[in-house]
């Protein structure tokens, strides 16, 4: 199974600061990461495919980058409504799985 | 555009079996691969498993041989079935859709199962 490791575990920001997440996969994954966002009672959707890909109408802030085994999810210019749980999840094997998590408190 | 809405019981007493329907409106079922995901209160995403329309299945080992999945292509859903439940199954559970080693692009709002006598 492939383990994700997401950093921060937890992290407050401020409005219109960058911000970086960042998932280590305990192997190489290619580009079959994948990141969601969590808000609180509410379903995940995914903001990025493929490390990279911005999912249909997904705010521009929003951005993705990597190979292998270290990706980033990366929020420009941070908006009040940005306050939620990221996750990664990899798609190159299964069982998929998931990275435990990134909660932005702003 | 594709919407899923999962529907059970939301109380399950421990030994018993939990059972899902996950309705598929918007779109066909004989698209995608509909997964189940589960979120413990509080704590993050664990995927249990998958289903094609085919009626072809690849489970999460971490539930060993508790898990069961159908597919209905005449009513548009697809149902989960999780034996032996214990307290440790309590959570929220969401059906997505997915394609082929894909990213879920489509979540359903989830129902909470609680395990509890």
């Amino acid at each position: 199974e492939i383990v994700l490791t997401q950093s921060p575990d937890f992290q407050s920001v401020t409005p219109k600061e960058k911000v970086t997440i960042t998932c280590r996969a305990s192997q190489s994954i290619g580009n079959n990461l994948h990141w969601y966002q969590q808000k609180p009672d509410q379903s995940p959707k995914l903001l990025i495919k493929y490390a990279s890909q911005s999912f249909s109408g997904v705010p521009s802030r929003f951005s993705g980058s990597g190979s292998g085994t270290d990706f980033t999810l990366t929020i420009n210019s941070l908006e009040p409504e940005d306050a939620a749980t990221y996750y990664c999840h990899q798609s190159s094997s299964l069982p998929y799985t998931f990275g435990q998590g990134t909660k932005l408190e702003i | 555009q594709v919407q899923l809405q999962e529907s059970g019981p939301g109380l399950v007493k421990p030994s018993e079996t939990l059972s899902l329907t996950c309705t598929v409106s918007g779109g066909s079922i004989r698209s995608y691969y509909w997964s189940w995901i589960r979120q413990p209160p509080g704590k993050g995403l664990e995927w249990i498993g998958y289903i094609h329309y085919s009626g072809s299945t690849n489970n999460n080992d971490s539930l060993q041989s508790r898990v069961t999945m159908s597919v209905d292509t005449s009513m548009n859903h697809f149902s989960l079935k999780l034996s032996s439940v214990t307290a440790a199954d309590t959570a929220m559970y969401y059906c997505a859709n997915s394609g082929w080693y894909d990213a879920f692009a489509i979540w359903g709002q989830g129902t909470m199962v609680t395990v509890s006598s």
